[in-house]
């Protein structure tokens, strides 16, 4: 079945760094959500992307679809304490397939 | 507009007893998923009910099951509780097939635990 992979699960960053978490699928998607989880909160939906090599931008935060519409990157330039949480990406081989997620990267933000 | 709402918020149960969780879904919204998240698995997709059918099962055995009503809200049951079953189930609506793959908009999740 299909798998979401996501790199790192983990990752430390001082404010004022940048970060940047990947995501693959061993198929083809449909399109990618991404979904922020702030602790002990549950998943915010953030953005979706539909087309190859779409790039999408909200202020600091920016979302890539590669080209083969099987990977995508989220990158948060200049991190913030408030960036703190969870980020999963979710993607759908099929319109109107289920979701499946990513195992999600843990941020903290040092400040 | 009220958000996803689930009921209990927090549950003890004993292994080998049944549970019913509730989630009743942002109005309009005529489709709702369930998930399971544990430390280190992330989301682990349960079903997906659209006007009261199962569009979609994940790889949970048969103790896990679900059901949704006329007016969008559902239930998911789990019958013969194991240790294992500890976790915070996720509700999540959204506005159903034929609409674009819309956004889900999660619930606060019922933390379960089994002891």
């Amino acid at each position: 079945g299909q798998q979401v992979m996501q790199i790192p699960q983990y990752q430390h960053v001082q404010e004022g760094e940048d970060f940047t978490t990947y995501c693959n699928s061993s198929t083809t998607l449909s399109n990618i959500q991404w979904y922020k989880q702030r602790p002990g909160g549950h998943p915010v939906f953030l953005i979706q992307l539909v087309k190859s090599g779409e790039v999408k931008k909200q202020k600091r935060l920016t979302f890539q679809f590669g080209e083969a519409k099987k990977n995508s990157s989220l990158h948060i330039t200049a991190t913030r304490t408030t960036d703190v949480g969870t980020y999963f990406c979710a993607g759908r081989e099929t319109s109107g397939s289920r979701l499946t997620f990513g195992e999600g990267t843990q941020l903290t933000v040092n400040p | 507009k009220a958000g996803v709402t689930q009921t209990p918020r927090y549950l003890i149960k004993t292994r080998g007893q049944q549970v019913t969780l509730s989630c009743s879904p942002i109005s309009g919204h005529r489709s709702v998923s369930w998930y399971q998240q544990t430390p280190g698995q992330g989301l682990q997709f349960l079903f997906e009910y659209f006007s009261e059918t199962q569009r979609n099962k994940g790889n949970f055995p048969g103790r896990f099951s679900g059901r949704q009503f006329s007016n969008s809200r559902s239930e998911m049951n789990v019958s013969t509780l194991e240790l294992g079953d500890s976790a915070l189930y996720l509700c999540a609506s959204s506005f159903g097939p034929g609409t674009g793959d819309s956004p889900l908009h999660f619930g606060n999740g019922t933390r379960l635990t089994v002891t």
